[in-house]
């Protein structure tokens, strides 16, 4: 059971480039979310899909999009990468139940030059 | 004012000491709220889970919630240089299945 798993754990892009990071999971979670987290700012929500077939924006969508591949699969995309994007990103996921709790996966730092 | 706010560290104490973490909420909404552990270069992971009323103990770790005051505590007996990590407090928007988190405290137990 390896809970949530996020491909790469490194990437260095250039201003411009594009790119996805892949997540998933194996708990049947119907739940799943992308955060970024900086230093002193925490985590913060970029989308989230509450169920297979449905995103929504988070907190800090702008430059930023996805897809729910199936229920397993969430990914991030990153059209045309930017400096301020240079992050490390999570992603997580959860059962819809009423303690709602969120499992992350390892993050992927991602550096844009 | 943020949702949820905590300091951010570091705070350094020396083994075995009796550690206290807080984090004050703003939305009188929230129901429940999380507290999550940290290490360097890895995901959280969930520590404890309280309801907005009381404690809740789990070994060497007490959560605690004092609703009048919108003020959340975690408490950690005996600490070990094993604890050192930074700690996360969340709590969820009510009827949504957003989080709202704190920035994180970073703690230091020093053998």
């Amino acid at each position: 059971n390896a809970g949530v798993t996020q491909t790469p754990k490194f990437q260095v892009l250039k201003t411009g480039q594009s790119m996805t990071l892949q997540c998933a999971q194996d708990m049947n979670h119907n739940s799943m979310y992308w955060y970024r987290q900086d230093p002193g700012m925490g985590l913060r929500l970029i989308y989230y899909s509450a169920s297979e077939g449905t995103t929504d924006k988070g907190e800090v969508p702008n430059g930023y999009n996805v897809s729910r591949l199936n229920k397993r699969e969430f990914s991030l995309r990153l059209e045309s990468a930017a400096p301020s994007q240079t992050s490390v990103y999570f992603c997580a996921s959860s059962e819809r139940g009423r303690t709602d709790t969120q499992y992350f996966g390892p993050g992927t730092r991602l550096t844009v030059l | 004012q943020k949702e949820v706010e905590q300091d951010p560290g570091p705070l350094s104490v020396p083994e075995g000491a009796i550690v206290s973490l807080n984090c004050t909420y703003s939305n009188s909404a929230f129901q429940y709220f999380m507290w999550y552990r940290q290490y360097s270069r890895k995901g959280p992971e969930l520590l404890m889970y309280t309801y907005s009323s009381g404690n809740k103990e789990d070994g060497r770790f007490t959560a605690q919630v004092d609703k009048s005051s919108k003020y959340i505590s975690l408490f950690i007996r005996d600490s070990q240089p094993s604890d050192s990590a930074t700690y996360l407090c969340a709590g969820p928007s009510q009827g949504t299945y957003k989080y709202i988190f704190g920035t994180g405290t970073r703690l230091k137990v020093l053998a």
